[in-house]
């Protein structure tokens, strides 16, 4: 199955900042077929994108996605309140599909 | 309110059975393809089953197969799913996830819900 990695584990940022997530996956992943979710706890996690840089209905433009192969970034210019949260990355190109451990996004 | 609202969720002993179900409003339930997704203490998200909208096709996930089952009634816009013979390693919130591309699988997926906690432990 196709490993995703996500670095770093946790990072302490502050409202404001822009952060980049990544996701590294242990083979190429097939054609574009990437996505993101933001979790919260208690909340129900809500896809962000798909196709690498299709944002999904409703996300606002700050988040954006990039990357290719086996190497894959999320970006969120200007950090909000709500956007604390773990991230994580899936792919579905191979099955299984498979996501990543996940990235902690705390304030700092 | 489009939504989804799992439950069934609670502690059990290995070896146990426990049926989750997950009620769907706000939408055409029958005009999608459901699977169960998964996360453990401290761990990442893992998928464990699919189902499409006539129940004729179906999938699990390795760590699962032969002991999970799932099903759905499109009558009752619910989903559901059966795990028997549970180990400590199934334990996680269980999450219900609709995906993006209604009757025809695009494996990635756009509304969750928020998830019923299983826990196995002796």
């Amino acid at each position: 199955e196709n490993v995703l990695t996500q670095s770093p584990g946790t990072l302490s940022l502050s409202p404001g900042e822009r952060v980049t997530l990544s996701c590294r996956a242990s083979q190429s992943v097939s054609s574009t077929y990437l996505a993101w979710y933001q979790a919260k706890v208690g909340q129900a996690p809500r896809l962000l994108m798909y196709g690498i840089s299709s944002r999904a209905t409703g996300i606002p433009d700050r988040f954006s996605g990039s990357g290719s192969g086996t190497d894959f970034t999320l970006t969120i210019n200007r950090l909000e309140p709500e956007d604390f949260a773990v991230y994580y990355c899936q792919q579905y190109g191979s099955p299984p599909l498979t996501f990543g451990g996940g990235t902690k996004v705390e304030l700092k | 309110e489009v939504q989804m609202v799992e439950s069934g969720g609670d502690l059990v002993q290995p070896g146990e059975s426990l049926r989750l179900s997950c009620a769907a409003s706000g939408f055409t339930f029958s005009n999608y393809v459901m699977n169960w997704v998964r996360r453990a203490p401290g761990k990442g998200l893992e998928w464990v089953s699919y189902i499409d909208t006539s129940s004729e096709t179906i999938y699990y996930a390795d760590s699962v197969k032969g002991r999970f089952s799932i099903s759905r009634d499109n009558a009752k816009n619910s989903l559901y799913l059966q795990m028997n013979n549970l180990r400590d390693e199934d334990t996680a919130v269980y999450y219900c996830a609709r995906d993006w591309g209604r009757s025809q699988p695009r494996w990635f997926f756009d509304l969750w819900g928020r998830g019923t906690l299983v826990t196995v432990s002796s």
